[in-house]
Order: C-alpha cells, then sequence, then structure tokens
C-alpha cells in the first residue's frame, strides 16, 4: 500500500545533540513538507521541497536542516540549535502543484529533549 | 495573508449529541480551497473533505455535514449524532491557488463523553 513512513515513532535527544527524523514516501509525491506540532499550536510549517535537490524554509525553519537527494525521500534534521524541540513532528507530500487536493500525512514523531 | 481561526480549543459533548466545530478563514485570493482533517490519538492526520471557493454547496458524508458560507468567510463541520470514535483533533485548513503550503487553524479538540 501506498504512504508515508516516518520513523522512528519516539526518539529522546539529549541537550546539545543532532538527531534526524526519517521521511520516506512511495506515493510518487513530488512535494513533501515538514510540520511541527505544539499543544494548542496547531501545525507550523519547517520546511518543504517541490523537487528533488531543492527546498525553502517554512515559517519556523532556525534551528532545523533538511535535504532532498531522493524523490522519496526528505529525512529532517533537529539541530542544536533548536533551543526548545520536543515536540510531535509530521511529514506529508502531494503532487506538485496539487496542494488544492490536501496533503498525505505520515503517522509522526514525537521527539522529547532529555 | 491567509489565516485560519478555530476559536473552539475544546469542546466536550454526550454521545449522540450533535456537535458543530467553526471555522472562519481570511484570504485576498478569490481562488482557495478548505479542507478539514481529522487527528485521532494515534497522531496521523487523516484527511476528511475538500472544498473550492466557487463551490457553496453543503456536503454530506454520513453522519458528517460541512457548511461553506463564502459570505462569512466560514466553513463550519457538523458532527450529527457523535460516537466516541469521533474524539479527536479537527483541524480546518486553506490554500490558496497560487501556493502550494497549506495553512492550519489551531485545532478543535473534541471528547466526546459516552
Amino acid at each position: 500500500d501506498g504512504g508515508i513512513t516516518q520513523s522512528p515513532k519516539y526518539l529522546f535527544r539529549k541537550e546539545g545533540q543532532n538527531v534526524t527524523l526519517s521521511c520516506e514516501q512511495n506515493l510518487n509525491h513530488d512535494a513533501m513538507y515538514w510540520y511541527r506540532q505544539d499543544p494548542g499550536q496547531g501545525l507550523r510549517l519547517i520546511y518543504y521541497s517541490q523537487i528533488v535537490n531543492d527546498f525553502q524554509k517554512g515559517d519556523i525553519a532556525e534551528g532545523y536542516s533538511v535535504s532532498r537527494e531522493k524523490k522519496e525521500s526528505f529525512p529532517l534534521t533537529v539541530t542544536s540549535a533548536q533551543k526548545n524541540p520536543t515536540a510531535f513532528y509530521l511529514c506529508a507530500s502531494q503532487t506538485q502543484g496539487k496542494a488544492n487536493y490536501g496533503y498525505t500525512f505520515g503517522s509522526g514523531t514525537r521527539l522529547t529533549v532529555v | 495573508a491567509q489565516k485560519v481561526t478555530q476559536a473552539q480549543t475544546e469542546i466536550s459533548v454526550v454521545e449522540k449529541e450533535d456537535v458543530t466545530l467553526d471555522c472562519v478563514y481570511e484570504t485576498r485570493d478569490t481562488t482557495y480551497y478548505l479542507f478539514w482533517y481529522k487527528q485521532p490519538p494515534s497522531g496521523e492526520l487523516v484527511f476528511l473533505i475538500r472544498r473550492n471557493s466557487f463551490d457553496e454547496q453543503n456536503e454530506i458524508s454520513g453522519r458528517y455535514s460541512w457548511n461553506f458560507q463564502k459570505s462569512t468567510s466560514s466553513f463550519n463541520f457538523t458532527i450529527t449524532a457523535s460516537q466516541v470514535v469521533d474524539s479527536a483533533v479537527y483541524f480546518c485548513a486553506l490554500s490558496e491557488a497560487r501556493d502550494d503550503k497549506i495553512i492550519f487553524g489551531k485545532g478543535t479538540r473534541l471528547h466526546i463523553l459516552p
């Protein structure tokens, strides 16, 4: 079945460490997105990519980095520069230029700083 | 600028009652798309409906119905005869036709009490 796979489901990070969240899709979608969800804050866009080897910052990109070397993969690195990384992270995808049909979401990664 | 407001942070109703979730949006575009997503406790966002700005017909799908009114910039969601399985966070979202991104409201947490 086609879909988006996020891993791991739960992730713990020590302060000062970088961690990478995985997002893989087999939907042949061109565009991929990373959102952060905090209680009561809704979903906020971190980064998005509309094509391989290209990506754009969203509203809260500071302290995060991404890469898009393959169409299927869009990993997110939470760097030590992100001061408050504890949150729920959601990856989404869609066919290029078809934002209007809505996203397909992964099941999320819950990151906790310990 | 585009914006989505879900004024109801949290709602609790007893099972079998009807409940309406409010959504008000702002956009300067004449062509745009509205969405509702459901986020159950598992975390994944599930697509419920998409509506374009040229179609103001109300939509009904089983116990779910949506009322789109351009005059008041609202896209409200009603669950009839609610069930415990309807308990979730519900997000309203907006996408302008010229933009690949979707903007989400902060969500309404719905509790259906047995």
